[in-house]
């Protein structure tokens, strides 16, 4: 069972307007979430996290938003740049066993 | 600084051979992970260390898996014999403690194959 979604699997956007991904989540326990990017042949890299207490964590052209209820979070990216091309994969974890849960990913494509 | 370093970066084996694949993680960190990448289930947990301890092995699919962690420096991950729907990219991670505040990093991965 896939406690973390992504759906829409494939993005392209102009360069310099923004870029959302959306992510839904299943499980009410998970205490915090979190985004990383990946570039072909390279591990994943952390990007920005957010406590399930927050709505809002922001770094740089990075925002990522948390709406609880819904069980959805969402990352922005803006201004999009080239170097934002890559797969973007949502995961999210709870305190109670150290796991982390992800999505399957998005894959963002920025057209200069 | 140097990152999490996983070996070989490439494997090419036929199936009942067995495999070895091993990772480096951050010095200082504490957790280490292994995960398996496919299309179909995407990033999987296989098992996670502890201070060198197994906590969770709940995600090995079944016993031709194994892990180790002999020492805070190097872990392994195992498979004997292999098949050929083992192949899938195989990442370790490691992270200072746990939670958002405590990210994991990732290795680049060996991506195996099973002929």
């Amino acid at each position: 069972d896939q406690q973390v979604k992504q759906n829409s699997p494939s993005l392209s956007v102009q360069e310099g307007r923004i870029s959302i991904l959306n992510c839904d989540y299943t499980n009410s326990m998970f205490d915090y979430f979190l985004w990383y990017k990946k570039y072909p042949a390279e591990g994943p890299t952390f990007l920005i996290s957010i406590s399930s207490i927050k709505d809002k964590n922001e770094d740089g052209r990075f925002t990522v938003f948390l709406n609880k209820s819904a069980k959805h979070l969402s990352l922005h990216i803006v201004p999009s740049q080239p170097g934002d091309s890559a797969v973007y994969f949502c995961a999210a974890g709870d305190y109670g066993n150290n796991r982390l849960a992800f999505g399957k990913g998005n894959q963002v494509v920025v057209i200069p | 600084d140097a990152g999490v370093i996983q070996s070989p970066r490439h494997e090419v084996t036929e199936m009942g051979q067995e495999v070895t694949l091993r990772c480096k993680p951050i010095s200082g960190h504490d957790y280490l992970f292994w995960y398996r990448q496919t299309m179909m289930r995407g990033l999987e947990l296989l098992i996670y260390f502890n201070n060198n301890v197994p906590i969770d092995d709940s995600g090995m699919p079944e016993d031709r898996f194994s892990a180790k962690m002999p020492n805070a420096s190097f872990s392994t991950l195992k498979i004997q014999p292999s098949e050929p729907r083992d192949s899938a990219v195989y990442f370790c991670a490691s992270s200072w403690g746990t939670g958002g505040n405590q990210p994991q990093h990732f290795g680049d991965g060996t991506r195996l194959s099973i002929l």
